[in-house]
């Protein structure tokens, strides 16, 4: 079965805790994406992979860290200076192809934090 | 800068009626235009994206770079047409491949 797998599906935490967000993709897609759900305000994209061992921010990635060290795996740390943690996390993938696939995105199921 | 702009958060209509999910985009280049759909728990996932210029589910969308709008029609709404419906803009090719911009998003129901 093919696709994205994102864990946990609810994650609770205190404040001042780092939490990590797995994405799993069996795909073979070499970019891959972390985004953040708010209501009201769309998809805001956090950070990004287009291959392993790089990484580059996206639109709002203060108080997040991600690490690429192998090409299925893309998993998201919530720090303790991000100021709003509580959201839905989505995580996504794409083919390379610059032409045609690479902004066709795959995503996951996502990933809900509360912060307590 | 890019922008999308989806000015209705909800959108009502009855079964059998047309339905216009509207996005306006403001991007300085050429754009890449896309409609992504949720449904009800289920995975955000493409409708269509404007340079296949193909019909899904009955629905379409034509880029209009006079007006800056990629507005999502279908002539007449079906009950499992409602869900959540986001508008997305990319840069074509190069560095911007796979950074979407996304609207705000846009909840339509349809009513039976």
């Amino acid at each position: 079965d093919g696709g994205i797998t994102q864990s946990p599906k609810y994650l609770f935490r205190k404040e001042g805790q780092n939490v990590t967000l797995s994405c799993e993709q069996n795909l073979n897609h070499d970019a891959m994406y972390w985004y953040r759900q708010d209501p009201g305000q769309g998809l805001r994209l956090i950070y990004y992979s287009q291959i392993v061992n790089d990484f580059q921010k996206g639109d709002i990635a203060e108080g997040y860290s991600v690490s690429r060290e192998k090409k299925e795996s893309f998993p998201l740390t919530v720090t303790s200076a991000q100021k709003n943690p509580t959201a839905f996390y989505l995580c996504a993938s794409s083919m390379r192809e610059f032409v045609s696939g690479a902004n066709v995105l795959t995503f996951g199921a996502g990933s809900r934090l509360t912060v307590l | 800068a890019q922008r999308v702009t989806q000015p209705e958060k909800l959108l009502s209509v009855f079964k059998g009626a047309p339905v216009e999910l509207k996005c306006n985009y403001s991007y300085s280049g050429s754009p890449e235009l896309f409609w992504y759909v949720q449904y009800s728990r289920q995975r955000l996932q493409l409708l269509l994206r404007h340079i296949s210029r193909e019909s899904i589910k009955g629905f379409t969308a034509d880029l209009n770079k006079g007006e800056t709008s990629f507005h999502l029609k279908k002539p007449f709404a079906q009950e499992e047409d409602s869900a959540m419906y986001y508008c997305a803009l990319s840069g074509a090719g190069g560095t911007s491949y796979g950074k979407l911009t996304f609207g705000q998003g846009t909840i339509l129901t349809v009513h039976p």
